[in-house]
């Protein structure tokens, strides 16, 4: 049974690109959240998606938007990057009445912006 | 405005004692506790967890206490083991908000054999 998969593991990207970070949930989970992890930081909530919508979000500006795809897994966009989004990228998955207990994450998808 | 802290950045201790970290809320709204363990190169793995029903959860060596009235929980290891030496994140959610979580800045915890 696979748990939450990233991918990439790690990227560089050139301040004011673009970048797309890729999140298959565990199996049987419909729920994917999405955190933000800076250095010496706990992780920060984004959003949350299920049904494909975004249902909760976090304080990031709109640059940070996201996609939930009908297999469940998701994707979370960054325009215009900062040196300051420089972090590493969580995905979370759940159940959508979850014990909260099954909040299961990923590795992390690590990005650098220089 | 930080609503789960843990003002510990790092905590060290022999192997064989007890580990105790610390973690203070101010959202009184968080019904739901979990305390995370993450090593480098890994996502956060969840360790042990506590209703704000109860005051206390113990699995093996691991026990969360939870004090409601100072919005305080720690956790405890007893024996500390080389192994648990990782960074520990304590989150808390509210019900309406299912599994959106809010963490601490973490505590690396250091066992020495």
């Amino acid at each position: 049974d696979a748990g939450v998969t990233q991918s990439p593991t790690h990227l560089i990207k050139t301040r004011g690109q673009q970048v797309t970070l890729r999140c298959s949930p565990k199996s049987g989970h419909d729920t994917v959240s999405w955190y933000q992890q800076a250095l010496g930081q706990g992780p920060q909530f984004i959003f949350q998606y299920y049904e494909e919508e975004e249902r909760q979000r976090g304080n990031f500006p709109d640059r940070f938007s996201g996609h939930q795809f009908p297999n469940y897994s998701s994707e979370l966009n960054v325009n215009a990057l900062l040196l300051g989004d420089s972090a590493l990228y969580l995905c979370a998955s759940s159940f959508t009445l979850p014990n909260r207990n099954t909040i299961y994450f990923g590795e992390g998808s690590w990005l650098t912006v220089v | 405005d930080q609503q789960v802290k843990q003002n510990s950045p790092s905590l060290s201790v022999q192997e064989g004692r007890i580990s105790i970290l610390n973690c203070d809320y101010t959202n009184s709204m968080f019904d739901y506790f979990l305390w995370y363990k993450k090593y480098p190169a890994e996502g956060p793995t969840f360790l042990i967890s506590i209703s704000s029903i109860k005051d206390k959860n113990e699995d093996g060596r691991f026990t969360v206490f939870l004090n409601k009235s100072a919005k305080h929980l720690s956790l405890h290891i007893v024996p500390s083991q080389p192994g648990d030496s990782a960074v520990y994140f304590c989150a808390a959610s509210e019900e309406t908000s299912g599994s959106r979580l809010t963490f601490g800045e973490g505590t690396q915890l250091t066992v020495n054999p």
